[in-house]
């Protein structure tokens, strides 16, 4: 079971926008904004999406927005394309005993 | 631009222990600490462990505390994961992985995986 809960899938059309959920504590989410998005296509390692909750690394399409409300974080993707395709996982920094969680991983499908 | 070369595939055997390898180049290698993730097939990622290759301090998940040991060469700019007493579940790929900015947490940088399997 894993830290962090995300549902394991979502699905949407080209075009239109998505949102994926992950929701944490008090003890990760709720007390640091520092909830990080990857994606992940199959074979390949991670790439990072958004840091901070909402900070895009350079390279990063504007299509992809983060936020955070309490113990909840969202990636929000816009304009779905079909490359959007592959499992999306966020993660949480958690104090310095626990360090570092990840939620269990959401399988986005464009329709 | 920041590079991070992992070692190949390993296949090991119940009980044995496996070191898997990071070389790091195109930054200053004691600048960053390093990660190290992992992923079963068909599951998600898993936290283990930090490195701090500046002054070798680590930190490691709970669930591997006494059986995993992170080292790093300075003169090489590579960082070790060494994981012992293996099971049939520690199956999975294993990445290092840096951070993008030195404290968001966000792993910007990864390995390209090695996949150790564990099988008798």
């Amino acid at each position: 079971q894993s830290a962090l809960t995300q549902p394991a899938s979502v699905s949407g059309s080209p075009g239109q926008s998505i949102t994926i959920s992950c929701t944490g504590t008090s003890s990760d989410v709720g007390s640091y904004n520092l909830v990080s998005w990857y994606q992940q296509h199959p074979g390949k390692a991670p790439k990072l999406l958004i840091y901070e909750g909402s900070e895009r690394p350079s390279g990063v399409s504007n299509r992809f927005s983060g936020s955070k409300s309490g113990n909840a974080a969202s990636l929000t993707i816009s304009g779905l394309q079909a490359e959007d395709e592959a499992d999306y996982y966020c993660s949480s920094y958690a104090g310095s005993t626990t360090y570092l969680v990840f939620g269990g991983g959401t399988k986005l499908t464009v329709l | 631009q920041v590079q991070l070369v992992q070692s190949g595939a390993e296949v090991k055997k119940p009980g044995a222990s496996v070191k898997v390898s990071c070389k790091a180049s195109g930054y200053t290698f004691t600048s960053y600490y390093m990660n190290w993730v992992r992923q079963a097939p068909g599951q998600g990622l898993e936290w283990m462990g930090t490195i701090n290759p500046s002054g070798g301090d680590t930190n490691y998940a709970q669930k591997f505390q006494g059986r995993v040991t992170m080292t790093r060469d300075t003169s090489t700019s590579t960082v070790y994961m060494e994981l012992s007493s293996l099971r049939s579940e520690d199956t999975a790929v294993y990445y290092c992985a840096r951070d993008w900015d030195g404290y968001s947490y966000g792993y910007a940088y990864w390995g390209q995986g090695t996949l150790v399997t564990v099988s008798s």
